[in-house]
């Protein structure tokens, strides 16, 4: 069973980095793509960007300029950075799998529990 | 972008009714559209891909159809586990978009 789970500080100061990392298990980061979204308090869903395991990235244009996700192939994890943050970047950050079926639909089937990071002096 | 838009944004059910969610995406998707069902304080879970599939593991009680630029979820007897929020998200293209999310509350 593929687990995922997040890591990283619940309070980040306006202007600087937030930094988050997923760590997955029961399965290996070198296959798939592996997402990060999030989810401000009270509100819906969006989605940041991915990693494929080549190291090739796909991030939201809305957030493309401040936003890098890598990876660790050794330690099966993935990571995210978002510079610049404001009070409007604080949210519910998820980590998960996107997934494709035999017929190249794709989809979120595995996600970490979240973590919530408050962007605040 | 590709906007999604789900209504009704809340809908007051009972347990046993049948309930349907409608999204629809701002272009033809074809019949790449995924719905989730999230629960206070946990993170979404998939129950329908590729707009009909229906995830292993989840209840047949929900199903999915609809191609091009509209779907729905129905939900045939409503239980008492499945009062939640669920959000449709489209898988055509970058970036991934989601609906705003429709709240299934306890009449």
């Amino acid at each position: 069973q593929v687990q995922l789970q997040e890591s990283g500080p619940g309070l980040v100061k306006p202007s600087e980095t937030l930094s988050l990392t997923c760590t997955v298990s029961g399965g290996s980061i070198r296959s798939y793509h592996w997402s990060w979204i999030r989810q401000p308090p009270g509100k819906g869903l969006e989605w940041i960007g991915y990693i494929y395991y080549s190291g090739s990235t796909s991030y939201n244009p809305s957030l493309k300029s401040r936003v890098t996700i890598s990876e660790d192939t050794s330690k099966n994890q993935f990571s995210l950075k978002l510079s610049s943050v404001t009070a409007a970047d604080t949210a519910v950050y998820y980590c998960a799998r996107f997934s494709g079926s035999s017929s190249g639909y794709y989809y979120f089937d595995y996600w970490g529990q979240g973590i919530l990071v408050t962007v605040s002096s | 972008d590709i906007q999604m838009t789900q209504s009704p944004s809340s809908l007051s059910a009972s347990v046993g009714d049948r309930v349907t969610i409608t999204c629809r995406a701002s272009q033809s998707i074809s019949r790449y559209l995924n719905w989730y069902q999230q629960k206070p304080g946990k993170a979404p879970k998939v129950l329908i891909y590729a707009a009909s599939s229906l995830q292993s593991g989840v209840p047949s009680r929900f199903s999915g159809s609809g191609s091009g630029t509209d779907f729905t979820l129905t939900i045939s007897t409503l239980q008492p586990e499945d009062f939640a929020t669920y959000y449709c998200q489209q898988s055509y293209s970058n970036p991934r978009t989601f609906g705003q999310g429709t709240k299934l509350e306890i009449k």
